[in-house]
């Protein structure tokens, strides 16, 4: 079964408001990945947070995580049109070489 | 930009008919994956490998099979494609544990 669970499914923003999206999975993790996926291509990976950070920042990119409440966020500061896409959370797990998906959030920055 | 190729991006195939779909890396990553995702849903991966005559059934039970004869190679096998089969097919590397994976640009796949 899959680990992660995005919340909303979907998130429409003006351009150059923030979006925020959630995750939350069920058991303990190595680290928690947000992904990127653009409309019919593979995924680009955005950042990667472990086990023992609180949060972490890549460019517009905010992320939290709070093992406690087994769940993350995903903030982007300042969308853009470009920033149209559906972004994934995945969870890897301490003995395991393999990521869980959750089923992702679509956002769509409108011009 | 990530050095993983998958070939074809489009395929359209009739009921029956066998097929391999490629996935190339050339970064030298051990580590291989098979994911499966349907339209606007979550990747379910299906194949894993984590080294050179190394494969393994993923979490979602799939009808096709994998091979791992050289690091940088790892195509899927369908020997006989079904409409259930259509789909989009994402292959993935990565070096190290924990690390993050490198996805190819996917092949979707259309069974007639």
């Amino acid at each position: 079964s899959q680990q992660g669970e995005e919340d909303p499914q979907a998130l429409s923003i003006q351009e150059g408001e923030n979006a925020t999206m959630n995750c939350s999975y069920k058991t303990s993790i190595n680290n928690l990945q947000w992904y990127r996926q653009n409309s019919g291509r593979g995924l680009v990976h955005l950042i990667l947070i472990r086990s023992n950070e609180r949060e972490k920042h890549s460019g517009r990119l905010r992320v939290t995580l709070d093992t406690s409440k087994k769940s993350s966020s995903l903030l982007i500061t300042a969308s853009r049109a470009a920033d149209t896409a559906s972004y994934f959370c995945a969870t890897a797990l301490s003995n395991d070489y393999k990521l869980s998906f959750g089923a992702g959030t679509t956002v769509t920055v409108r011009a | 930009e990530a050095d993983i190729y998958q070939t074809p991006r489009y395929l359209v195939i009739g009921t029956g008919k066998k097929i391999t779909l490629e996935c190339s890396q050339t970064m030298g990553h051990d580590k291989m994956y098979w994911y499966q995702q349907d339209p606007g849903m979550e990747l379910h991966l299906i194949h894993y490998s984590y080294g050179v005559n190394s494969t393994e059934k993923g979490d979602l039970s799939s009808e096709s099979t994998v091979s791992r004869i050289r690091t940088e190679h790892f195509p899927l096998t369908l020997e006989s494609a079904r409409p259930s089969h259509t789909s989009q097919y994402l292959c993935a590397s990565k070096d190290g544990n924990y690390n993050e994976q490198f996805f190819g640009p996917g092949t979707r796949l259309t069974v007639l």
